[in-house]
């Protein structure tokens, strides 16, 4: 299957600093792709539909400046945490469309292996 | 946002024994599908049902749904061990936009 890297698998930063965390589609290129947020032992809430060359699209609840997206290449889509405070922490896990998305019924996410952010 | 709910939350079995999780969705949708999360990782893709399809297997899986009752099941026969994971059921729209439900963790005794 397309492999989805996700850059880092972890970081930990201070209350108030800005952490980029990046998903990249290493065999594939990846027009849409999705950010997930991900609380201890509870399911994946999406954050945002990030899209090549145009604005991301928010879901209802998200902060766009506190969580800014860019998708500026067919292969990368960053998420941004500004200003970030402990309760930012979590785990964030971006996905890609199927390359053959549509063919044939072809529905499949790729996942990234996630990031955990630890803000103190 | 989040469409729906899973049970059980939780369910610890032995190996060799079948898994059964179950899950619920509300608003119409264009295909289900089941992921599994080993802790703190990434999802894989188990499977998918598309919406005028009844019941699909593959391997030791079997996913049914019912459109009606807006529900779908995941079976995995004869559970190994290695199947220990979280699993996730999500609903997919046209714009393949996944929402996923609450997930059920599952342990499988050796």
């Amino acid at each position: 299957g397309a492999v989805v890297s996700q850059h880092p698998s972890w970081v930990i930063c201070k209350s108030g600093t800005s952490v980029k965390i990046e998903c990249r589609s290493l065999d594939f290129q990846a027009t849409t792709m999705f950010w997930y947020r991900q609380f201890p032992k509870q399911s994946l809430m999406l954050m945002a539909t990030s899209n090549e060359g145009s604005k991301a699209t928010y879901e209802q609840g998200v902060e766009k400046d506190k969580f800014l997206i860019n998708h500026a290449s067919l292969t990368l889509s960053t998420l941004t945490v500004t200003s970030a405070h402990p309760e930012d922490s979590s785990f964030y896990i971006c996905s890609a469309r199927d390359p053959m998305w549509g063919q044939g019924g072809r529905r499949e996410a790729f996942f990234g292996q996630g990031t955990r952010l630890t803000v103190v | 946002s989040q469409q729906g709910e899973e049970d059980p939350q939780a369910l610890s079995i032995q190996e060799g024994e079948n898994a059964t999780m179950n899950c619920s969705y509300k608003t119409s949708i264009n295909n289900l599908q089941w992921y599994r999360q080993n802790s703190g990782r990434g999802l894989v893709h188990l499977i998918l049902i598309r919406s005028n399809e009844r019941e699909k297997h593959s391997g030791r899986l079997r996913v049914t749904l019912d459109t009606s009752k807006k529900s779908s099941s995941l079976l995995i026969t004869a559970s190994r061990a290695a199947d220990t994971a979280s699993y996730f059921c999500a609903t997919g729209d046209a714009t393949n936009k996944l929402i996923f439900g609450t997930g059920t963790l599952l342990a499988v005794q050796p």
